[in-house]
């Protein structure tokens, strides 16, 4: 069975900039979350979607947005890049017929903003 | 306060040493405890979960959770060079959606 798969690998922007990070769930998982993982700072919660619509978001301002797609694979657009944005962004699915909160990552997204 | 503290390390160890990790945590809410280990430059793998209070053992690796102090431990006996990795502990409230996640502890096994 296929894992969270994400892509690109690696992407550098700079200031300013638009980024698009895409995650492919494990076949059957309908939920998709995404974390940004900052140095020092562990993972911190950045939206949940499921069956095609935001759940869910974290703490992070307007410009930290995504959606998922039919397929329920998923995409995160940050717009207006800053400096701080530079992270591993990780993203993680679930099947929620699961009895808890069992979440499966991907190796992640790890953005640099110049 | 945070939601969930854990030590960030780096916690250095010869090989066969027993390692101690540990998570406090402040939502008495929290009922699901998982430990997540994420090599370098690779997304978190689920090592051991927990319901509630108590302790689960799985070869080398024990879990702890004590609610009353809000408190869990992640135990490894005869740790390996292969443990050296960043261990992260998670928690979950029942019927919740969101994990909280602690900042990681950084271990190094040396041979």
């Amino acid at each position: 069975e296929a894992g969270v798969t994400q892509s690109p690998t690696h992407l550098i922007k700079t200031r300013g900039q638009q980024a698009t990070l895409r995650c492919s769930p494990i076949s059957g998982h309908t939920s998709v979350y995404w974390y940004q993982q900052a140095l020092g700072l562990g993972l911190q919660f950045l939206l949940w979607y499921d069956e095609g619509e935001e759940r869910n978001r974290g703490n992070f301002p307007p410009r930290f947005s995504g959606r998922q797609f039919p397929n329920y694979s998923s995409e995160l657009n940050v717009n207006a890049l800053e400096l701080e944005d530079s992270a591993l962004y990780l993203c993680a699915s679930r099947s929620l017929a699961g009895v808890w909160n069992e979440q499966f990552f991907g190796p992640g997204t790890r953005l640099t903003v110049l | 306060q945070k939601e969930v503290e854990q030590d960030p390390g780096p916690l250095s160890v010869p090989e066969g040493a027993i390692v101690s990790l540990n998570c406090t945590y402040s939502n008495s809410a929290f009922q699901y405890f998982m430990w997540y280990r994420q090599y370098s430059r690779k997304g978190p793998e689920l090592l051991m979960y927990t319901y509630s209070s108590g302790n689960k053992e799985d070869g080398r690796f024990t879990a702890q959770v004590d609610k009353s102090s809000k408190y869990i431990s992640l135990f490894i006996r005869d740790s390996q060079p292969s443990d050296s990795a960043t261990y992260l502990c998670a928690m979950s409230a029942t019927g919740a959606n969101n994990l909280f996640f602690g900042t990681g502890t950084r271990l190094t096994v040396i041979p």
